[in-house]
């Protein structure tokens, strides 16, 4: 079964701090997917990054880094320099490939972001 | 590109009622649509997963009598909720997304049903 685990359920930092938010994940797919998610207060989820089981470079996004690790199963993302639009749930997901062209999402249970001006 | 629209962004009814929920993919086919539901401060959980032409596939414990999908079209699918009642208020959130491994899912903006 897969399973995703994002372990801080909040944080709260000051403006311009940085912040990283953990994401560790379970399968038994040698191929798979990760995501992560932005959920403002508007409610519509918004795409951040997709980083598919083969590629293990870390990727950068203007104040935004992905850090994903095989050997441990995570997949951690760091905002630098934090500003108050960046408060929003934020959410890891995990695709499954049942078969072909159906694979399915597994959420985490969120972490809440708040950024303190 | 890649948009994903919901009709209504809120409705409120009464307990008893149908509510129909649609999810439009608006500059793309959609051979797969994905219907969540989120309650207050929660995960999206995965209700069901529809293909074009096809009947839904529920997850477990999703009740398809009660929470009707129909995919019709690339580019329509609907969630009805029949009898609802107050236990199902919640976030319902569709996706959309074209055929190939790996293919991006786009999210609509979620409806937000009230039952009183």
């Amino acid at each position: 079964a897969q399973k995703v685990t994002q372990a801080q359920t909040e944080i709260s930092v000051v403006e311009k701090e940085d912040v990283t938010l953990d994401c560790v994940y379970e399968t038994r797919d040698t191929t798979y997917y990760l995501f992560w998610y932005k959920q403002p207060p508007s409610g519509e989820l918004v795409f951040l990054i997709r980083r598919n089981s083969f590629d293990e470079q870390n990727e950068i996004s203007g104040r935004y880094s992905w850090n994903f690790q095989k050997s441990t199963s995570s997949f951690n993302f760091t905002i630098t320099a934090s500003q108050v639009v960046d408060s929003a749930v934020y959410f890891c997901a995990l695709s499954e490939a049942v078969r072909f062209g159906n694979e399915k999402l597994t959420f985490g249970t969120g972490t809440r972001l708040t950024i303190i001006p | 590109g890649a948009v994903v629209s919901q009709h209504p962004s809120r409705v409120i009814c009464k307990s008893g009622t149908s509510v129909k929920i649609e999810c439009r993919s608006l500059d793309f086919q959609a051979t797969t649509m994905f219907w969540y539901r989120q309650f207050p401060k929660k995960s999206l959980m995965l209700m069901a997963t529809s293909n074009e032409g096809s009947k839904a596939t529920y997850e477990q414990g999703v009740e398809k009598d009660k929470f009707l999908i129909n995919h019709a079209s690339l580019t329509l699918s609907t969630l009805t909720v029949t009898s609802a009642h107050p236990e199902d208020s919640s976030f319902y959130i569709c996706s959309a997304r074209t055929s190939g491994r790996g293919a991006e899912q786009y999210f609509g903006p979620g409806t937000r049903l009230t039952v009183t």
